[in-house]
């Protein structure tokens, strides 16, 4: 079975300032790798996926991550945030291939950008 | 309308209740879910329905109870919760092994 560990539960960061959020999960065969974002009192919302191809992923608002399958990592990293970006981010692995149903998620990094 | 809708958002029920949440999806897809979120813990899937048949149950307490009438609509039935029950419920669906989309949830205190 695959898991996620996202190692930082809070990252506190300054308003323009870059961020990395670190993912890495466990997997003994190949995997799909996914970001979620939770604002305030709403549910989950898909911010960007890695399936094949391209190990680098960009989200529509700045985001970006990359695929490292040597150092099974997925980080999550944005050059400059915004107040808006405080959100809990959730990093997610599916095995290749398998439904949606069988997505793991990470305990979540709760990100606070302090202006 | 938001594409998956969850209500009531707030439910507050004592252990000897018997109430549900309900979601209605409004996308057209074939699978339904419901999680569990609670505080410093990674998500919980509890139920999943594909094309309206329960294919996934991860040991779930009989205490709660899903029912799936139709590709569109999604329950959950509770019945003599415990205090650790409370939690935020997720309702999510898809299409295929397309990404999950999620309701806001539902936010329930079990007294």
């Amino acid at each position: 079975a695959q898991s996620v560990t996202q190692l930082d539960s809070q990252v506190p960061v300054f308003e323009e300032a870059p961020v990395e959020l670190r993912c890495n999960y466990s997997s003994s065969v190949s995997v799909y790798l996914f970001w979620y974002v939770q604002y305030p009192n709403q549910g989950l919302q898909l911010l960007l996926k890695y399936l094949s191809g391209s190990t680098l992923v960009e989200s529509i608002n700045g985001f970006e991550a990359e695929f490292n399958k040597s150092q099974t990592s997925f980080h999550l990293r944005k050059p400059s945030v915004h107040i808006s970006d405080t959100a809990e981010y959730f990093c997610a692995v599916s095995l290749s291939g398998a439904g949606s149903y069988q997505l793991t998620f990470g305990k979540g990094t709760k990100l606070s950008v302090i202006p | 309308e938001t594409g998956v809708t969850q209500t009531p958002r707030h439910l507050v029920m004592g252990m000897t209740n018997k109430k549900s949440l309900k979601c209605e999806q409004h996308l057209g897809h074939n699978a339904m879910y419901w999680y569990k979120q609670s505080a410093k813990k990674p998500l919980e899937l509890m139920f999943v329905y594909s094309l309206e048949e329960r294919v996934e149950n991860n040991s779930v307490p009989s205490r709660f109870s899903p029912e799936c009438p139709n590709s569109s609509h999604l329950f959950l039935h509770l019945h003599t919760l415990q205090p650790e029950d409370s939690a935020l419920y997720l309702c999510a669906s898809s299409q295929s092994t397309g990404e999950l989309f999620f309701g806001e949830g539902s936010r329930l205190t079990v007294l």
